[in-house]
């Protein structure tokens, strides 16, 4: 059973970079996509972007192109997040996720996710 | 971009009735291939997001069959045949062609 373990809580200055990880577990990972999902506070869920290994590509949600860069260590079977000039509203939850994608566009469901990790931006 | 909207916002239920949510999308979620990319997510109270329905219909695993899905193209329904206390959270429809969307969400509360 594969499980997603995310790294924990970061607290940031508006304009750095956070990086979080998601190492996985118990299953063939570089044959999966994960995609990144976040939640601000008391709001719903919003999807960031997902790295296809099989395709060689990462796919972005338009909002986040160009401050968001996600790639995989098929060594340590890790996914990261990097997320750079950080801005208040960036304060949220951040959610990894096994994306079970098929073709180049297409998803049958995000059927295993991290715990979560939660980003605090403040001065 | 598509847009995903669900109906109602907030669902008080009484255990043991029947609850549905409505999902519509901006544009049409059915492949060539027949099937519609529309997902269920339930997200309960302190925990991460779990994979209810995938493919509009399909229960995913060690999901318990009061759940199901319906629908076609741009209408969705997910429907809870007798709504059980472990049932309450927020439910959200996703539309799963990339740059993939939510709903906004339907907080179900137990009556």
């Amino acid at each position: 059973q594969v499980q997603l373990v995310q790294s924990g809580a970061e607290v940031k200055k508006p304009g750095s970079s956070v990086k979080v990880s998601c190492k996985a577990s118990g299953d063939t990972f570089s044959s999966h996509a994960f995609s990144w999902v976040r939640q601000a506070p008391g709001q719903g869920l919003e999807w960031m972007g997902a790295i296809l290994p099989i395709l060689g590509t990462a796919d972005y949600a338009q909002k986040f192109q160009g401050r968001v860069t996600l790639t995989m260590d098929g060594s340590t079977t890790t996914a990261y997040m990097e997320l750079n000039n950080l801005r208040s509203e960036d304060t949220a939850v951040y959610y990894c996720a096994r994306d079970l994608f098929v073709g180049s566009s297409w998803s049958h469901g995000m059927d295993v996710w991290g715990q979560g990790t939660t980003v605090t931006v403040s001065s | 971009d598509i847009v995903m909207t669900q109906s109602p916002l907030s669902l008080p239920v009484t255990p043991g009735e029947p609850a549905s949510i409505s999902c519509k999308s901006s544009q049409s979620l059915l492949h060539s291939n027949g099937y519609n990319y529309l997902d269920w997510y339930l997200q309960k109270p302190g925990q991460s997001p779990q994979l209810l329905i995938y493919l509009g219909s399909n229960r995913a695993s060690g999901v318990p069959d009061r759940f199901s899905g319906s629908g076609s193209g741009t209408d969705f329904t997910l429907k809870i045949s007798r709504v059980e206390a472990e049932d309450v959270g927020i439910y959200y429809c996703m539309q799963a062609r990339r740059p993939y969307s939510f709903g906004q969400g339907t907080k179900l509360e137990i009556k």
